[in-house]
């Protein structure tokens, strides 16, 4: 079992619609995660941090269950320039090891 | 400011042969990591440095080496490369490599081996 796992993609969604992306992690000794952006062919770009309180960026939301080892990225109204990949991220201490999952595709259509 | 920068973006190797990648983190930043992505994967952790000390080694063969620099930059060195050793490999830089800064990659070289 991976470490980081994340619903297998792709989505394909209209232009507007709200998409819902999951992910959990296996080490309760994580301690801090991340939502990442990657683009074809580009290197991956922090989209935002998560926090146990949850923490909202204009039209993104994320949460983060630590008792279920959960955590959530919430997409509103997307956008044509949404469609990318979208990585889970967690630093389970011990410095900058990231631990990555395997990424969901979406793909926001006209 | 300038980026992370890595060096150089393509490469194509034969198997057998060794090669060296190289990265300058952002200015100011004192920590690199080095991370393997293959097609359909996320990225994977491979080595951190800082302050020129190794700090963190991933799941990866002896073959895979690194360094860091006195002005912070690092190489990758791989030797007897692999048609597996095919892949994205992607520097990211911090300002000390702690849990909670964030880590910023550069474009990544793009290794094929033959």
């Amino acid at each position: 079992r991976k470490e980081v796992e994340q619903d297998p993609g792709p989505f394909n969604v209209p232009e507007g619609a709200t998409v819902a992306f999951n992910c959990t992690y296996s080490n309760s000794a994580s301690q801090s995660f991340f939502w990442y952006r990657q683009d074809c062919r580009k290197e991956p770009k922090l989209l935002m941090s998560v926090y146990s309180s949850g923490n909202e960026d204009g039209r993104f939301t994320a949460q983060l269950n630590r008792a279920s080892q959960y955590i959530s990225l919430l997409i509103r109204d997307s956008k044509l320039s949404d469609s990318a990949t979208y990585l889970c991220v967690v630093n389970r201490g011990g410095g900058g090891k990231l631990i990555f999952g395997q990424g969901t595709e979406l793909s926001v259509k006209p | 400011d300038a980026g992370v920068t890595q060096s150089p973006t393509h490469l194509i190797k034969t198997r057998g042969q060794q090669v060296t990648l190289r990265c300058s983190p952002i200015s100011g930043h004192k920590s690199v990591s080095w991370y393997q992505q293959v097609l359909g994967q996320g990225p994977q952790f491979i080595f951190q440095y800082y302050e020129k000390e190794e700090r963190g080694r991933g799941n990866f063969p002896d073959r895979f080496s690194a360094r860091q620099f006195p002005n912070y930059s690092s190489e990758l060195n791989v030797n007897a490369l692999l048609l597996g050793d095919s892949a994205l490999y992607l520097c990211a830089s911090s300002f000390q490599g702690q849990v909670q800064e964030t880590q910023y990659f550069g474009p990544g070289t793009r290794l094929l081996v033959l």
